[in-house]
């Protein structure tokens, strides 16, 4: 079935350093959101991106959608430490919403 | 956007016990909602979309006798966890989109504790 892998799964950086999760699906997309879950908390939407090639940004945050909407990735520029919880991806394909692993941040003071 | 409210937050009971949960959209009449599982640190696992006025669509390997889910309004759907078990002891969380294809809102999760 459909499979939707997120890397890597942990990440500890430095505030100010910067900070990027790749998403990966097994096969071609309809769309990708993304959404952040702060400890304790539940996922929060931050975007979804719909074009091959897509580049959004949000702040300090650039979303990318691959050419062949099969792949994503956040880029988190000059982290803070309210940047730390679980960034997931999730992928749609057929009407299924299929969630990555999710990469865990941590930001160092 | 959306309001989802769920609850209860927080449940710990005795094996044996039947829990229900439940998920509210403040926001919008919602025909379908999403209830989901997460395990520490892992991710989000769909267990059924509730439809609202039909039957539930379960996910491969979740058992519908025992996780009841009941939509009985456009506003409101039930997941009832029947005679739980340690194993069941998880984070539930239910969602809501306006259309198929937009982003969910998720309630606040209830962390299920069987003793």
């Amino acid at each position: 079935g459909q499979q939707v892998m997120q890397i890597p799964q942990y990440q500890h950086v430095q505030e100010g350093e910067d900070f990027t999760t790749y998403c990966n699906s097994s096969t071609t997309l309809s769309n990708i959101q993304w959404y952040k879950q702060r400890p304790g908390g539940h996922p929060v939407f931050l975007i979804q991106l719909v074009k091959s090639g897509e580049v959004k940004k949000q702040k300090r945050l650039t979303f990318q959608f691959g050419e062949a909407k099969k792949n994503s990735s956040l880029h988190i520029t000059a982290t803070q430490t309210t940047d730390v919880g679980t960034y997931f991806c999730a992928g749609r394909n057929t009407g299924k919403l299929i969630f990555g692993q999710g990469t865990t941040l941590q930001v160092k003071p | 956007g959306a309001v989802v409210s769920q609850h209860p937050s927080r449940v710990i009971c005795k094996s044996g016990t039947s829990v229900k949960i439940e998920c509210r959209s403040l926001d919008f009449q919602a025909t379908t909602m999403f209830w989901y599982r997460q395990f520490p640190k892992q991710s989000l696992m769909l267990m059924a979309t509730s439809n609202e006025g039909s039957k539930a669509t379960y996910e491969q390997g979740v058992e519908k006798d025992k996780f009841l889910i009941n939509h009985a309004s456009l506003t409101l759907s039930t997941l009832t966890v029947t005679s739980a078990h340690p194993e069941d002891s998880s984070f539930y969380i239910c969602s809501v989109a306006s259309e198929s294809n937009q982003p969910q809102h998720f309630g606040d999760g209830t962390r299920l504790s069987i003793l």
